[in-house]
């Protein structure tokens, strides 16, 4: 069975000051991607990234990086020098071999001025 | 890059009634679709997914006979919510797997739907 935990349920932050948003996943695929969506308040899913299974590298998007560690099944998300625009939740999601798509609970991420 | 629409973007009906929503893929041909559910404040539930020309595969828990899913073409894919009631008001989204590019969904906008 897939699963996707996303521990924290709501992040509050002030501007400027990074967050990490943690995502931990539970697979027996082997081939499998892991997703990071964005969801601001109009509800439109916002793709962030996509990440196959055998690609383990870091990635660093501008403000955004994520960190993908098969050993420990996390693929956390940082949010670097925050801004009131970042506030929204945010889902984890694995997709594998059934080609279905599981989400993580989500984490609503508020970035105060 | 694919576009995936959905109509209508919101929609308000009575308690009984039936509500189609509309899912097209504008730029790419889905073989695969998908249907969400998402509650407030939750995460999002697949519902079914939904291959051209095939009968739909519905999640553990989901009635079949009350979210009828028709996917006639390979760019079209509709829910029907039958005799709707309100705890069927939700926020409904597709998705789309490109035929080219299986590892990939592609979400449409949502529906919310309000049934009073």
């Amino acid at each position: 069975a897939q699963k996707v935990t996303q521990a924290q349920t709501e992040i509050s932050v002030v501007e400027k000051e990074d967050v990490t948003l943690d995502c931990v996943y539970e697979t027996r695929d082997t081939t499998y991607y892991l997703f990071w969506y964005k969801q601001p308040p109009s509800g439109e899913l916002v793709f962030l990234i996509r990440r196959n299974s055998f690609d383990e590298q870091n990635e660093i998007s501008g403000r955004y990086s994520w960190n993908f560690q098969k050993s420990t099944s996390s693929f956390n998300f940082t949010i670097t020098a925050s801004q009131v625009v970042d506030s929204a939740v945010y889902f984890c999601a694995l997709s594998g071999g059934a080609n279905d798509m599981r989400f993580g609970a989500g984490t609503r991420l508020t970035v105060k001025p | 890059g694919a576009v995936v629409s959905q109509h209508p973007s919101r929609v308000i009906c009575k308690s009984g009634t039936s509500v189609k929503i509309e899912c097209r893929s504008l730029d790419f041909q889905a073989t695969t679709m998908f249907w969400y559910r998402q509650f407030p404040k939750q995460s999002l539930m697949l519902m079914a997914t939904s291959n051209e020309g095939s009968k739909a595969t519905y999640e553990q828990g989901v009635e079949k006979d009350k979210f009828l899913i028709n996917h006639a073409s390979l760019t079209l894919s509709t829910l029907t919510v039958t005799s709707a009631h309100p705890e069927d008001s939700s926020f409904y989204i597709c998705s789309a797997k490109d035929r080219g590019r299986l590892e990939t969904q592609y979400f449409g906008p949502g529906t919310r739907l309000l049934v009073l």
